[in-house]
């Protein structure tokens, strides 16, 4: 169980285009899922809470309107690198934390999304 | 705030040998503590973790770790390290059940022939 997919596992785009990365959870709904950039060797960091219904929560330094998050389900939540550059290149994480139940405690991550821009 | 320090970037046992990576934390009140595991170009899957009660908790594969609040220590350890445990490890905290998680900058676990 808690299972969290990501789509699509990899993606190469050009530099301008817009990419839409996807997050659900597949065995459990998620009131409320974080996104993640992860640059190589590098840690984990958060770049915004999202929450179904409502507008998503982004971190100090992350520009919402090139990174849009929508939270439309109780099982999906989508990221679009709008105008992605090299720079946005990385490993894009997703994770769900469950809405109800003994796991609302532990975030659950999906397997990631590496985005190359060329 | 909550911070986690992870002592290591990378850490070499030989198969076999104990397996002991350290993490300290900074936080304002009782924290909720997590292991993860990420192998290479993967997602981050959770090892084990600690909310409350038994300061010594188990987890998958293995690995187990003790949370010393004297110490702000929650490091994680394995009796006999196993090739297949060559990965990266983040340490990392919360400060509630609602509040986001705070990660460390991770340890790579290599494991010697």
């Amino acid at each position: 169980g808690a299972v969290v997919s990501q789509h699509p596992s990899r993606v190469i785009c050009k530099s301008g285009t817009s990419v839409k990365i996807e997050c659900r959870s597949l065995d459990f709904q998620a009131t409320t899922m974080f996104w993640y950039r992860q640059f190589p060797k590098q840690s984990l960091m958060l770049m915004a809470t999202s929450n179904e219904g409502s507008k998503a929560t982004y971190e100090q330094g992350v520009e919402k309107d090139k990174f849009l998050i929508n939270h439309a389900s109780l099982t999906l939540s989508t990221l679009t690198v709008t105008s992605a550059h090299p720079e946005d290149s990385s490993f894009y994480i997703c994770s769900a934390r469950e809405s109800a139940g003994e796991r609302t405690d532990t975030q659950y991550f999906g397997p990631g999304t590496r985005l190359t821009v060329l | 705030a909550q911070s986690v320090t992870q002592l290591g970037s990378h850490v070499s046992v030989s198969e076999g040998a104990l397996v002991l990576l350290r993490c300290n934390y900074s936080s304002s009140v009782p924290p909720y503590l997590f292991w993860y595991v990420q192998y290479p170009n993967q997602g981050l899957q959770l090892l084990l973790k600690y909310t409350t009660g038994a300061t010594l908790v188990k987890g998958i594969n293995g690995f187990e770790a003790e949370f010393k609040k004297s110490e702000t220590s929650f490091h994680l350890t394995k009796p006999s390290a196993h090739m297949s445990d060559a990965a990266e490890y983040f340490c990392a905290v919360r400060k509630n059940r609602d509040d986001k998680i705070i990660f460390g900058k991770g340890t790579r676990l290599h494991i010697l022939p």
